[in-house]
């Protein structure tokens, strides 16, 4: 068991680039999720995977931002013309299946700096 | 909407003493599960605990244990014989059982810092 793990770890882009990060979940964990942390605030929600399919969204994710688990196994977040906003962590979480309720284990995170 | 809120910014205890962390929610459901993540610095977030609503018994794991009272609609998380590795950041949330929503809205947490 080596853990849910996020690359990259730190990402620095300019304004109006498109990133990528991906997270590679605990093997046989069917349920993935991806939040947003800022500085001084508690984990947001972005969206929910079960298997390959996006089960959830939040709304107050736009239309640049999206998310794909293509096979079950990792899964990619992809932000679109980045803003100075954008600037956060951005947290994978993983859970097994069976085990009602929330996300059990993190990820380490990407930091996201947009200058 | 449903809100999470923890009043105590920071918390501080010697090893080996117990200390309470709080946290209030405010929701209009009555099924629904709450949580207790801890937050290590430079480490990964973790489940500490979960509850859920529609269980009066008070979660227990180890040394952490919770008492929630559904009516005041709190939350609170007891660390007992507290150790220089549960100096963390503790986060609460919560978690609609309602429409199959996997959500969890979290407070903005409560440093921990524990004295040897």
């Amino acid at each position: 068991d080596t853990g849910v793990s996020q690359d990259p770890r730190h990402k620095i882009t300019k304004r109006g680039q498109n990133v990528t990060f991906r997270c590679d979940p605990i093997s046989e964990h069917n349920r993935l999720y991806w939040y947003r942390q800022t500085l001084g605030q508690g984990p947001e929600f972005l969206t929910y995977f079960q298997n390959e399919a996006q089960l959830e969204k939040s709304r107050l994710l736009s239309d640049r931002f999206s998310a794909e688990r293509p096979k079950g196994s990792f899964s990619t977040l992809e932000i679109q013309r980045t803003e100075q906003g954008d600037s956060a962590m951005y947290l994978c979480a993983s859970s097994p299946p069976g085990l009602a309720g929330g996300p059990k284990y993190f990820g380490p995170g990407t930091r996201l700096t947009v200058t | 909407a449903q809100t999470v809120t923890q009043s105590q910014p920071e918390m501080s205890v010697q090893e080996a003493e117990t200390v309470t962390l709080s946290c209030t929610y405010d929701t209009s459901e009555s099924d629904y599960y709450l949580f207790w993540y801890k937050q290590p610095p430079s480490r990964q977030m973790i489940l500490v605990i979960r509850q859920e609503a529609y269980k009066q018994q008070n979660a227990t794991e180890n040394r952490f244990s919770v008492n929630f009272q559904k009516a005041a609609k709190s939350f609170s998380l007891k660390i007992s014989d507290s150790q220089l590795g549960d100096a963390a950041m503790y986060f609460c949330a919560y978690r609609s059982a309602k429409g199959g929503s996997e959500k969890l809205v979290f407070g903005k947490g409560t440093k921990l810092t524990v004295n040897p």
